[in-house]
C-alpha cells in the first residue's frame, strides 16, 4: 500500500541551527499539507500546497519557517533558526482530492527536539 | 472560525468494555465534513471515517460506530468490545468546504485498553 514518506524520523538540534524535513506524498496526490503537533495537542496546519502552489500558509511563522514543493511532488519544510518552542512532531499529509474535503493520508512524522 | 472540542483527555477501560469518545464541533458553514483519525504509538495518523454535514445517518463498521447529531453539533465514536489494540490517541477533525481542505483537529482523546 502506498504511503507518505517522511525523513528524518527524529532530529535533535541546538537552538539557532537550521533544520529541514522532507516529505514524499502518495503518488498522484495533488494536495500536500505540513502539520505541527505539539505533545498532548492535535495537529495544527502550517502550510497547504495544491500542486506546487501554496494554498494556505496563514499559520506558518514566516520569519523562520519556509516550505516549498517545487515540482508539485515532494516537499521540504525548513526552520532557520530553530527555537526551543519548535520542539514538536512535524507531520506531512496528502490528499487525492483537489481542494475538496477528502481524507488525509499521513506520514509517520518527524520528531524535532531543540536543545 | 472552526473549532473541535474533545473534552475527554484520557479514558481507561478494561478489555471487552464498550467506550464512547465525544466530539463537539463549531462551524458557521452549512457544508462541512467530520473525520475521526487514530494515532497509535508509532505516530502515524490513520483515517477512520468521514461524514458530510448532509448525511446524519449513523454508521457502523465492525466494532466501530459513529453517531452524528447536527442538533447538538456532536460526532461521537463508540468502540464496542474494546481490545488492547484499540489503545491509541483518537482525533476528531472538521473541514469546511470554504476552507478548501483545511482540517481543524481536536486535541485528541488517549484511550488505554487494559487486558
Amino acid at each position: 500500500e502506498a504511503e507518505v514518506a517522511q525523513s528524518p524520523r527524529y532530529k535533535i538540534t541546538e537552538k539557532s541551527q537550521a533544520v529541514a524535513f522532507w516529505c514524499d506524498p502518495i503518488s498522484g496526490h495533488a494536495t500536500l499539507y505540513w502539520y505541527r503537533q505539539i505533545l498532548g495537542q492535535g495537529p495544527e496546519l502550517l502550510v497547504q500546497f495544491q500542486d506546487e502552489s501554496v494554498v494556505d500558509d496563514s499559520q506558518l511563522p514566516k520569519d523562520r519557517f519556509s516550505a516549498e514543493r517545487l515540482k508539485g511532488v515532494d516537499s521540504t519544510l525548513k526552520i532557520q533558526p530553530a527555537e526551543l518552542g519548535d520542539s514538536a512532531m512535524y507531520l506531512c499529509a496528502s490528499s487525492r482530492d483537489r481542494g475538496k474535503s477528502g481524507e488525509l493520508f499521513f506520514g509517520e512524522g518527524s520528531r524535532l527536539t531543540v536543545l | 472560525a472552526q473549532k473541535v472540542t474533545q473534552a475527554q483527555t484520557e479514558i481507561s477501560v478494561v478489555e471487552k468494555e464498550d467506550v464512547t469518545l465525544d466530539c463537539v464541533y463549531e462551524t458557521r458553514d452549512t457544508t462541512y465534513y467530520l473525520f475521526w483519525y487514530k494515532q497509535p504509538p508509532s505516530g502515524e495518523l490513520v483515517f477512520l471515517i468521514r461524514r458530510n454535514s448532509f448525511d446524519e445517518q449513523n454508521e457502523i463498521s465492525g466494532r466501530y460506530s459513529w453517531n452524528f447529531q447536527k442538533s447538538t453539533s456532536s460526532f461521537n465514536f463508540t468502540i464496542t468490545a474494546s481490545q488492547v489494540v484499540d489503545s491509541a490517541v483518537y482525533f476528531c477533525a472538521l473541514t469546511a468546504d470554504t476552507n478548501a481542505g483545511k482540517s481543524t483537529f481536536g486535541d485528541g482523546t488517549t484511550l488505554t485498553v487494559k487486558p
